[in-house]
């Protein structure tokens, strides 16, 4: 593994369905994230986690949760997924929350929920 | 509320300089990004942002004034992997990132 891996790279999901998007990094960065990004609108913060063990909520948490047992992995879950979930997920990380640290992005999951 | 402005598409010419644009109202500011996008790919970091000035870095230049709520991106000698929406975005006073929607470049030959 080489940077951010996203699984699976895409998904068609009935409506109701659970579903779990992983993602891991090798970098041993403190920091995760993960976004969802529809067009026309920037790139919204769903949940973060600033160390391993600390979630904490972004823009917009509804209908999503995390969990950061370790360092490398931050799975997120829709517990029902409805078609307003439809979006490009991606999940990205740095050394450190905050300041000038640049985060690094996995490469998405694209969604489909019918 | 917090707002990031950027024009929506810009066209440009293979060779040529573009300049993009962005504005930004936010709760605080610890720093302003430039992330590049290619269709259908991640973000990858470009430029950051955290005094007034210029920052150069081969053909790409980020300018940043704080008391306007005001950067740009600077492409110089266009070439046609540049094509691929530009992103600003400005870290605030919680230390999280607020994104602009993007600027589709388009480099026509």
């Amino acid at each position: 593994i080489a940077g951010i891996t996203q699984a699976p790279t895409s998904q068609i999901l009935a409506a109701g369905r659970r579903m779990t998007l992983r993602c891991t990094q090798d970098m041993r960065h403190n920091a995760m994230y993960w976004y969802r990004q529809d067009l026309g609108l920037g790139l919204r913060l769903i949940h973060y986690s600033n160390t391993a063990g600390t979630t904490g909520k972004g823009e917009v948490p509804d209908g999503y949760s995390v969990s950061r047992a370790n360092t490398d992995d931050f799975p997120l879950t829709l517990a029902s997924a409805v078609p307003s979930q439809t979006s490009v997920y991606f999940c990205a990380s740095s050394v450190l929350s905050g300041s000038r640290n640049e985060q690094f992005f996995g490469p998405g999951t694209r969604l489909t929920v019918l | 509320g917090q707002n990031i402005d950027q024009p929506t598409e810009m066209t440009a010419t293979e060779g040529a300089i573009v300049q993009i644009n962005c504005t930004y109202q936010t709760s605080g500011f610890n720093g302003l990004f430039w992330y590049q996008q290619h269709a259908g790919e991640a973000p990858t970091f470009l430029s950051y942002n955290v005094l007034d000035g210029l920052e150069e870095k081969g053909r790409f230049s980020s300018f940043l004034s704080r008391s306007k709520g005001y950067s740009y991106l600077l492409l110089k000698e266009l070439q046609m992997k540049d094509s691929a929406s530009y992103l600003c975005a400005v870290l605030d006073s919680n230390y999280q990132l607020i994104w602009g929607a993007g600027t589709k470049l388009i480099i026509k030959p």
